[in-house]
């Protein structure tokens, strides 16, 4: 069966301060995976999307890391703000068009 | 903007009621589709449509019933629910069905079954 896990499952951080969020998954074939922002009372908003050539995709201060062999993920969330608090989910894309989704980590960033 | 509006945005509702949820999407995508979302849950998809044909139905219990009269709106009917049915319903749409194309996401039902 197709699995995403994300950790941790929620992280507190202080304004100004780095992160990284982590998604190991055993979906196979591997076609893409996207990381989506989901804002509180928002439907998620997709934030980068790598396939399987990629190791590194940027957008703005959020940057995310694709590892295929070892079916890794990071996203590394950069002098953190008040508006990165929401919900970040790791999505994976099996070559039969199947998604399957992580159960997401919710940041908190503290002023 | 994402493009996706979905109407209500909260329904409280007995299981004994009837009730629609509404999806429009502006960006003339091909494809529509019906996730629920519980807390702490990754995403379970529902229903897929492209080009108003229903192409998934992941086991959904008929109590949700879905039509999709065209491209861009989608409802999801709704008849004796259960309270485990609360939770927010989201809607997308993509270009196409492939895992490729990014799917844009409505923000959402709030749904609250008594």
């Amino acid at each position: 069966k197709n699995q995403v896990e994300q950790s941790p499952q929620s992280l507190i951080i202080l304004e100004g301060k780095n992160c990284t969020l982590q998604c190991n998954y055993t979906v196979s074939p591997f076609s893409n995976l996207r990381w989506y922002k989901q804002d509180t009372g928002r439907g998620p908003v997709s934030l980068t999307i790598m396939t399987f050539s990629e190791n590194t995709k940027s957008n703005g201060r959020y940057t995310a890391t694709l590892d295929a062999d070892t079916k890794q993920s990071s996203l590394h969330i950069t002098a953190s703000q008040l508006s990165d608090s929401a919900s970040y989910i790791c999505v994976v894309s099996a070559s039969d068009y199947k998604l399957s989704f992580g159960a997401g980590t919710t940041v908190t960033v503290r002023a | 903007e994402t493009g996706v509006t979905q109407t209500p945005r909260h329904l409280v509702m007995g299981m004994t009621n009837k009730k629609s949820l509404k999806c429009e999407q502006h960006l003339g995508h091909n494809a529509m589709y019906w996730y629920k979302q519980s807390a702490k849950k990754p995403l379970e998809l529902m229903f897929v449509y492209n080009f108003k044909e229903q192409t998934e139905n992941n086991s959904v219990p008929s109590r949700f019933s879905p039509e999709c009269p065209n491209s861009s709106h989608l409802f999801l009917h709704l008849h004796t629910l259960q309270p485990e049915d609360s939770a927010l319903y989201l809607c997308a749409s993509s270009q196409d069905p492939r895992g490729y194309y990014e799917q844009y996401f409505g923000p959402g039902t709030r749904l609250t079954v008594t």
